[in-house]
């Protein structure tokens, strides 16, 4: 059974910094890309960043960039997204996102539960 | 990048009627379309991919169709546990987008 089980979040004040962790389970984590989706609270989904199977390729949305980094550690099957100068607007549950594919192609056939980050002073 | 619009925002009916759910993307997608179903404080499930496959373990009254920039979502006798937001998500452009979301609220 696929599992992935989020962690991390939390209060950060503006400006602060956090990171989140993805433990996977149940599938050869190192052949598939993964991503990670958030949702504003009353609000859809967003795209936020994803990473190829082997982590040598990273993508993220233009309302991350240069702040947020999405790192991979195949040996123990865990994903870690190191969100620095937190907005206001970054407050969102982040889920961990399985892609069904090495190279992320927007498949997101199984998701975590999600964790909750709220930045605010 | 595509935007895609879900119509209703809300749907009101009982359990066995018929559910039909819009998704209309501002550009083509081809087939490139899916269908996920989000319960509060659960993970999302895949339902559809590419438009009209089931996902794994998904009971057959859940069918999608469409291609192009118009998709539909149905579920063909609600159950129960239905209930739910839905939403599609097209990836034939990057970066992958969302639709804003359709709640099947029961009557």
């Amino acid at each position: 059974e696929v599992q992935l089980v989020e962690s991390g979040g939390g209060l950060v004040q503006p400006g602060g910094s956090l990171t989140l962790s993805c433990a996977a389970s149940g599938f050869t984590f190192s052949s598939y890309a993964m991503t990670w989706v958030r949702q504003a609270p009353g609000k859809g989904l967003e795209w936020v960043s994803a990473i190829g199977s082997s982590g040598s390729s990273t993508y993220y949305a233009d309302s991350v960039k240069g702040r947020f980094t999405l790192t991979r550690d195949n040996s123990k099957n865990t994903l870690h997204l190191q969100m620095n100068s937190l907005r206001a607007e970054d407050t969102a549950v982040y889920f961990c996102v399985k892609d069904d594919g090495t190279g992320p192609a927007g498949e997101f056939d199984y998701w975590g539960q999600g964790t909750l980050v709220t930045v605010s002073s | 990048e595509i935007v895609l619009t879900q119509s209703p925002a809300t749907l009101s009916l009982s359990p066995g009627e018929r559910a039909t759910l819009s998704c209309r993307a501002s550009q083509s997608v081809s087939s490139y379309l899916a269908w996920y179903q989000h319960k509060p404080g659960q993970a999302p499930r895949l339902l559809i991919y590419d438009a009209s496959n089931r996902a794994t373990g998904i009971p057959g009254r859940f069918s999608g169709s469409g291609s192009g920039t118009d998709f539909t979502l149905t579920i063909s006798s609600l159950e129960p546990e239905d209930y739910a937001l839905y939403y599609c998500q097209q990836r034939s452009n990057w970066p992958p987008t969302f639709g804003q979301g359709t709640k099947v609220e029961m009557k």
